[in-house]
């Protein structure tokens, strides 16, 4: 079965310091990669997504993300963390393909607190 | 511009009632998705519009359920004999379609269901 992984519930880090929030996919060919994030009380925004190309994709907010075919992941990054980037983040993935728009695989989400 | 619209944003109603919950997605988009997130869970899909294609109620969880689109642009998602367990925020969604699942969902602020 396809499936989108988020192996940390939880990452804690400093402010200042940089940040990592994993995401790692089983679905077959070369899918789409997306991550969200969704602050308290608040819909999803989107932050970046991977089509094709340079596999590091630059997003909102100075997020980053980085798509390993290798080892099937696409872990999302930011060199220097905020306060205000404490928020649940989402992986989502979706295989190529017409009509397959509906089909986006969601991880269980990871909350990321960032500590003053 | 605008973006996703939902309303209500909060809906605190009785055990066996009915509620409908109301999704205004962005102008120009022809797809628009529902999502279930329940505490602690990752989005759970419901259901897909396409323009004026018939829709993929895959994702509906009962015949409880049931949601339509009309004139291509506001959809109502219908919630009949409610219960306990329906008890989640209802996201919806709208994106661009191209035919290939690459498009971008852009997310509304969800309706924070609670049955009592």
């Amino acid at each position: 079965a396809q499936s989108v992984a988020q192996p940390e519930d939880q990452v804690n880090v400093a402010e200042g310091n940089p940040l990592t929030v994993k995401c790692t996919y089983s679905v077959s060919g070369n899918p789409y990669l997306f991550w969200y994030v969704q602050y308290p009380n608040r819909g999803l925004q989107f932050l970046l997504k991977y089509i094709t190309g340079d596999n590091l994709v630059k997003g909102s907010y100075g997020f980053e993300a980085e798509f390993n075919k290798s080892q099937t992941s696409f872990h999302l990054k930011k060199p220097s963390a905020l306060v205000s980037d404490s928020a649940l983040y989402f992986c989502a993935v979706s295989p190529r393909g017409a009509g397959n728009n509906r089909k986006l695989i969601w991880g269980l989400g990871t909350s990321l607190a960032v500590n003053p | 511009g605008a973006g996703v619209s939902q309303s209500p944003s909060n809906k605190v109603t009785e055990k066996g009632k009915d509620v409908e919950l109301r999704c205004d997605p962005i102008s120009g988009h022809t797809a628009l998705y529902w999502y279930r997130q329940s505490l602690g869970q990752g989005l759970e899909f419901l259901i897909y519009f396409q323009g004026n294609s018939a829709p993929d109620k895959s994702g509906l969880p009962s015949d409880r359920f049931s949601a339509e689109r009309t004139g291509g642009s506001v959809s109502t998602l219908t919630i009949q004999r409610t219960q306990q367990e329906d008890s989640a925020v209802y996201l919806c969604a709208s994106s661009f379609s191209s035919g290939t699942s690459r498009e971008t969902q852009y997310f509304g602020p969800g309706t924070r269901l609670l049955v009592l």
